[in-house]
């Protein structure tokens, strides 16, 4: 099955330090990744989508300088928390879908997705 | 701009069955997908209705109508390892948004 890989897992690290989330597909190719972040008992909140090759598209209400993605190859997303605070502090989730699958309803690939803890 | 509504939470007995309901208003509108995210991990894909009428994957089904904008996912045989958080996620214009989620407890 396709698989995403996403690291780290886990990161704790003190205010005004800047972070970096790497998404990667690993048994296919991704043109789209996505990233969410998840505060605690709450839904998932789609915050940019990654496009390979060429800028991010960000929800309205998500600052573009402060989370900066990359999307550099078929396989492999960023995410930089920039000057990371406490309020930054979340669950934030990659996802990615198959390229060469068609059809709309292609599933998305979740990562494991990282734990952000600012001090 | 777009809504979704489900219930925040449900709670069932091994064994039984339970539907979840998620009624959506979005523009753009494809599908609609159910993940299931166990406390602490990521979502993991169920099932997508990319048209209206009911898809079976094993003890899950969907269903979706598009015009009522509701579908909804039924759980059969609930087991224990169901306890979980289910989310309704429709596709619209190149992306899913998430619902705020049903929690689901499953009880001996």
């Amino acid at each position: 099955g396709a698989v995403v890989s996403q690291h780290p897992s886990r990161v704790i690290c003190k205010s005004g330090t800047s972070v970096k989330i790497e998404c990667r597909s690993l048994d296919f190719q991704a043109t789209t990744m996505f990233w969410y972040r998840q505060f605690p008992k709450q839904s998932l909140m789609l915050m940019a989508t990654s496009n390979e090759g060429s800028k991010a598209t960000y929800e309205q209400g998500v600052e573009k300088d402060k989370f900066l993605i990359n999307h550099a190859s078929l396989t492999l997303s960023t995410l930089t928390v920039t000057s990371a605070h406490p309020e930054d502090s979340s669950f934030y989730i990659c996802s990615a879908r198959d390229s060469d699958l068609t059809g709309m309803g292609q599933p998305q690939h979740f990562g494991d997705g990282t734990r952000l803890s600012i001090l | 701009g777009q809504s979704l509504e489900q219930p925040s939470e449900v709670t069932a007995v091994e064994g039984a069955i339970v539907q979840i309901n998620c009624t959506y208003q979005t523009s753009g509108f494809y599908g609609l997908s159910w993940y299931q995210q166990h406390d602490g991990g990521a979502p993991t894909f169920l099932s997508y209705n990319g048209l209206d009428g009911l898809e079976e994957t094993g003890r899950f089904s969907s269903f979706l109508s598009r015009s009522d904008s509701y579908g909804y996912l039924l759980l059969q045989e609930l087991q224990m390892k169901d306890s979980a958080s289910y989310f309704c996620a429709p596709y619209n214009f190149n992306k899913f948004y998430f619902g705020s989620g049903t929690k689901l407890n499953v009880k001996p």
